[in-house]
């Protein structure tokens, strides 16, 4: 059975780097037709994408916007999990923080797995 | 950004109804729309993709249409395990966004 397995702190002081780790069981992150995203939501904003990391030949990364120059990911094959590293936090980066996999159908893509969320305060 | 918006946010139905939700997007995203249900504590699930085609293993009263800018989802036949709140998403740009949700209420 195919897994997301979430990780990190529930509470982050703000000025912090907020770090969250996703374990994958059941598929390989280096997977060539996967995306692994980062996803969060909040009263105020609802769901909220923040970014991608896949392998394609290479790791590749994309960031919302809204978090480009905050946010770091990575992926670790040797763990089999890919993480997310949000620089600077505020309380507005107050949520439920979701990984999910990214899966392609013909040319159109859904996610198709997600973790249960971790929530995550921004609190000093 | 694409923009999102769902309607309505919140409906009240019972067991045994049709229920109706509606989903718009800013510009056109051909059928690049995505339905999830989701219930507070649990992962978020796919229902449909690619606007029409039902995901494996989800029952077969569930159904979307449309194309373009507009689209629905319907339940045909409201069961009690599927009162939750419902979201679209388009997977048309790389920046994925999502709508408000639509919460289906007793």
């Amino acid at each position: 059975q195919i897994q997301l397995q979430q990780s990190g702190p529930g509470l982050v002081k703000p000025s912090q780097t907020l770090s969250l780790t996703c374990a994958v069981s059941g598929d390989n992150v280096a997977n060539n037709s996967a995306t692994w995203h980062w996803i969060r939501q909040s009263p105020s904003r609802g769901f909220e994408w923040l970014g991608r990391t896949y392998f394609r030949s290479k790791w590749y990364h994309d960031f919302a916007d809204s978090v480009k120059g905050r946010l770091t990911a990575n992926a670790d094959t040797s763990k089999n999990q890919f993480s997310l590293q949000l620089s600077s936090v505020t309380p507005e980066d107050t949520a439920v923080y979701f990984c999910a996999r990214g899966a392609m159908a013909a040319i159109y893509w859904y996610l198709d797995l997600w973790g249960r969320g971790t929530l995550v305060t921004v609190s000093s | 950004d694409i923009q999102m918006t769902q309607s309505p946010s919140s409906l009240s139905a019972s067991v045994g109804d049709r229920v109706t939700i509606t989903c718009r997007a800013s510009q056109t995203i051909s059928n690049h729309l995505n339905w999830y249900q989701h219930i507070p504590g649990k992962a978020p699930k796919v229902l449909i993709y690619a606007a029409s085609t039902l995901q494996s293993g989800v029952p077969s009263r569930f159904s979307g249409s449309g194309s373009g800018t507009d689209f629905t989802l319907t339940i045909s036949g409201l069961q009690r395990e599927d009162f939750a709140t419902y979201y679209c998403q388009q997977s048309y740009s790389t920046a994925l966004t999502f709508g408000g949700g639509t919460k289906v209420e007793i």
